[in-house]
């Protein structure tokens, strides 16, 4: 059974740094894409990036490149997402989705929300 | 870039169809696989139709895609609604760069 399990609920203050992650298992992690997706609260869904754990290959919406990084441990089978300076509009909530050919999701993580308030 | 234009809201009975449109701004809408995807309140999304009209294993057959070269748009179809498919739905597809979803379209089953 394909699953990814993001970690839990992080509240931070402006300025901080943060990296949330997304562990697979139930398949190869290193023959399919992993993406973010962001949704501020009441709002929709945002394709942040992709990376495809294999070779490192990894691709950024123009909305969010120089914002976040995202990174993968093959070893672990994780998935990172990260910032280095958190701003209150970062507050959101951060899934992580598998993507077999790299355009479009199949699986999903559960969520992780982050909080940014001083 | 191209966008996905979806209407905010529809809402129908239960027992009834219902059919939401997801139209693409630039290029071709038959250029590039359209998913939709299902956000119940207070859920994780999770993937209904993936390559115009397949559907996940799982997922009902009440659930069917399809799209529309004339009008440039994809349609996700729910027939004999049920309470639990009362959810936002989201279309998705891409080009060469980009990911793109639509608004999302909250659907109530009254």
């Amino acid at each position: 059974e394909v699953q990814l399990v993001q970690s839990g609920a992080e509240v931070k203050e402006p300025g901080e740094s943060l990296k949330i992650s997304c562990k697979g298992s139930g398949y190869r992690f290193t023959s399919n894409w992993i993406g973010w997706v962001r949704q501020m609260p009441g709002k929709g869904l945002e394709w942040m990036g992709i990376i495809y754990p294999g070779d490192s290959d990894t691709r950024y919406s123009p909305s969010f490149q120089g914002q976040v990084t995202i990174s993968a441990d093959r070893s672990i089978s994780t998935a990172y997402l990260q910032w280095s300076s958190l701003k209150a509009s970062d507050t959101a909530m951060y899934y992580c989705a598998r993507l077999p050919s790299g355009n479009y999701y199949d699986y999903w993580g559960q969520g992780t929300l982050v909080t940014v308030s001083s | 870039n191209f966008m996905l234009t979806q209407p905010h809201s529809v809402s129908e009975s239960p027992g009834k169809t219902v059919t939401i449109s997801c139209t693409r701004s630039s290029g071709s809408i038959a250029s590039n696989y359209v998913q939709w995807y299902q956000q119940r309140p207070g859920s994780a999304p999770t993937t209904v139709i993936y390559e115009d009209n397949q559907r996940p294993s799982g997922v009902p057959d009440r659930f069917s895609g399809s799209i529309d070269n004339s009008s440039n748009s994809a349609s996700l179809t729910i027939s004999g609604l049920k309470t639990e498919d009362e959810a936002d739905y989201y279309c998705q597809s891409y080009d060469s760069r980009n990911r793109v979803f639509g608004g999302g379209t909250k659907l109530t089953v009254l």
